[in-house]
């Protein structure tokens, strides 16, 4: 079957840097997305990686390793609106008609001052 | 305006009630997805179409019922609503590639069956 494991809460300071580990289990791999989402808003696309290796966008990175089958997301220089649930998300290869995306449970960041 | 749209944004029903909650999106996306989210659980796929009449269940399908007769709408129905049905549910849209796995979320609908 699939499953994705990340930990369930990280907390940090302003300004600090934090990563945010998530190992998938899954056949038929594409790639690894992140996805964040604010108190009572809806999950928006991070980043996506389907090569090992890390992305950079600005302060978030992200970084996938393939034969390992992890991933992390890295936030620097927290801000107090970094304050969100993270999550990550693999294809789904199970359905015939298509595809989804399948999602962890999702890391609770708590950036305090 | 251009987007994905959810409505209502909040819903009260009662138990046993058929309960149907719409999507619309503007981007003409070939995908589109309903989501329930539930403390513990995190996002869980409910059902998903891959093209207008082309629909497949996901992780949690019992008790829901979906179309897409029109490629812009999707809407989920709650048969006969239950108790465990109390959730946030989120629709989504994508056009997925080989290097794409981008999701856009609606604002998603709080339900609540008493």
């Amino acid at each position: 079957g699939q499953s994705l494991e990340q930990p369930s809460e990280v907390t940090a300071v302003e300004g600090a840097i934090v990563q945010i580990n998530c190992t998938y289990q899954t056949s038929g791999f594409y790639g690894l997305s992140w996805y964040q989402q604010h108190d009572g808003g809806a999950p928006t696309f991070l980043s996506y990686n389907a090569l090992d290796g890390l992305e950079e966008t600005g302060r978030f990175s992200s970084f996938l390793s393939r034969s390992d089958s992890y991933g992390y997301l890295l936030l620097q220089e927290l801000q107090m609106k970094d304050s969100a649930s993270y999550f990550c998300a693999v294809r789904d290869p199970r359905n015939q008609a298509g595809t989804a995306l399948i999602f962890g449970k999702g890391t609770t960041l708590s950036v305090s001052s | 305006d251009a987007g994905i749209t959810q409505s209502p944004r909040y819903k009260i029903t009662e138990t046993g009630r058929q309960v149907t909650l719409m999507c619309h999106q503007t981007w003409s996306h070939s995908y589109m997805f309903w989501y329930r989210q539930d403390l513990g659980h995190g996002l869980r796929l409910i059902y998903y179409s891959a093209a207008a009449d082309i629909t497949d269940k996901g992780e949690v399908p019992d008790g829901y019922v979906v179309s897409r007769s029109k490629t812009e709408n999707f809407p989920l129905t709650l048969e006969s609503a239950t108790r465990s049905q109390t959730s946030v549910y989120f629709c989504a849209s994508s056009e997925f590639g080989a290097t794409n796995e981008k999701l856009f979320f609606g604002s998603g609908t709080q339900l609540s069956v008493l």
